[in-house]
């Protein structure tokens, strides 16, 4: 079974603190990706990752960077955490190549607080 | 920009009913049509998907219906059961080249009453 595992399931942090979110998959996956999630406005993607120390901005990346020095680690930094970044984050990781399918696989989230 | 958009936002129905969710997109390039199914303090993990060289794809319960032209597909989960309250998502993506990047919609909270 694919385990994408998120290192804090609850966080609560005071504005203007650095918040590391770290996601890891066992699964050898190319690909990995941080999203986050708000009531009626469904997943946004944050940033990707294709391989290791490469990154593409998503559609929200305002407020964060990513670190991906291992091919198994990907994490999402917020550099000076606001209240307005207070929600659940969601990692996944998804196998690429001939034959791969393009289902993409979710950590259990982390649900982050900023006060 | 949405490019992605679901309703209802929320969705009860009766035990055995028909939940039918809808999903419509913008963009034509999009070729993966996925749907995911989220359980409270979980992932969201994939359902099912369609590509859109066909109309329709059955799972079980689970149905997805596209329509190309309208540019829109729907979710129908038949004799629904209490264990299908979720979150549902819709998704699209261009596969192969944008690495398997999810564009998702809103989300729809169903509930399932016994």
């Amino acid at each position: 079974d694919v385990k994408v595992t998120q290192s804090s399931r609850y966080l609560v942090k005071r504005t203007g603190e650095k918040v590391f979110l770290e996601c890891v998959q066992d699964m050898d996956h190319e690909n990995m990706f941080w999203y986050r999630q708000d009531p009626g406005l469904g997943l946004r993607l944050i940033y990707f990752s294709y391989d290791v120390k490469m990154k593409e901005k998503g559609d929200i990346p305002e407020g964060y960077s990513v670190s991906r020095e291992k091919k198994e680690r990907f994490s999402l930094i917020l550099e000076s955490a606001s209240t307005n970044q207070t929600s659940m984050y969601l990692c996944a990781s998804i196998p690429v190549g001939t034959g791969a399918s393009y289902e993409q696989y979710f950590g259990p989230g982390t649900r982050l607080t900023v006060t | 920009q949405q490019q992605v958009k679901q309703s209802p936002q929320s969705l009860i129905v009766q035990k055995g009913g028909i939940s039918i969710i809808n999903c419509a997109y913008e963009n034509t390039a999009f070729d993966y049509f996925p749907w995911y199914q989220q359980f409270p303090g979980k992932g969201p993990a994939l359902l099912i998907a369609i590509r859109p060289d066909v109309s329709e794809k059955k799972e079980g319960r689970f149905t997805i219906s596209f329509n190309k032209s309208a540019k829109q597909f729907s979710l129908h989960i038949m004799d629904s059961q209490p264990g299908d309250s979720a979150t549902y998502f819709c998704a699209a993506s261009i596969v192969p080249t944008s690495g398997s990047r999810l564009t998702f919609g809103e989300g729809t909270q169903l509930t399932v009453n016994p």
